[in-house]
């Protein structure tokens, strides 16, 4: 089975300060992707890679960036916590080869910024 | 512009009960399409997935949904709902403005009662 995993659950930061939000997936994913989840708004994509040291801005890029130093894992970082920011943080992988387009996703991280 | 609705933010239904949950999509091309499945606190699991052929899919714990061209619909359904049926639906399209990214509806929560 693919295995998503995120290092937090639950997070709870102080505006100003920088979180790192991070992902791991044990399948050999070309393809990693960080979404924003917020009641009524589905997901909504930050970035994506669909190789290592390669990433692509999302729908809302916005005081976000993004890692990829290694294939299996996948770091969101917030370089100044906003309020606004509050959310719930969902991790996902997809292969390339044999493209169905079908993601594999983490469990999530709820992220409050106080 | 590619897009997906999901008419109904929560539905509620007695178990036992049949369902059907809606998702109409825009799209240029013929798309890949998807239902995910939130449980309460976890991430998304997949149902089931349309690419091509027939327009009946069949998918994980007794679900189903029907392709329409005509009508740019994928509707979800299931003969008899269970309570832990009860979580959070969310149909997708893919791929979006290249690459190997989906775009997600806004959810349907389904609420089962005794």
């Amino acid at each position: 089975d693919v295995k998503v995993t995120q290092s937090s659950r639950y997070l709870v930061k102080r505006t100003g300060e920088k979180v790192f939000l991070e992902c791991v997936q044990d399948m050999d994913h070309e393809n990693m992707f960080w979404y924003r989840q917020d009641p009524g708004l589905g997901l909504r994509l930050i970035y994506f890679s669909y190789d290592v040291k390669m990433k692509e801005k999302g729908d809302i890029p916005e005081g976000y960036s993004v890692s990829r130093e290694k294939k299996e894992r996948f770091s969101l970082i917030l370089e100044s916590a906003s309020t606004n920011q509050t959310s719930m943080y969902l991790c996902a992988s997809s292969p390339t080869s044999g493209v169905t387009y079908e993601q594999y996703f983490g469990p999530g991280t709820r992220l409050t910024v106080t | 512009a590619q897009s997906v609705t999901q008419p109904d933010i929560h539905i509620t239904v007695s178990e036992g009960a049949s369902l059907e949950l809606r998702c109409n999509y825009s799209y240029g091309a013929t798309p890949y399409l998807f239902w995910y499945v939130q449980s309460p606190g976890q991430g998304l699991q997949l149902l089931l997935k349309y690419f091509s052929g027939d327009t009946l899919v069949q998918g994980i714990k007794g679900f189903e949904a029907e392709f329409k061209r005509s009508q740019s619909s994928f509707n979800l359904r299931k003969p008899s709902v269970h309570w832990s049926d009860a979580a959070e639906y969310f149909c997708a399209v893919g791929p979006y403005t290249g690459g190997f990214k989906t775009i997600f509806g806004a959810g349907t929560r389904l609420f089962v009662k005794a």
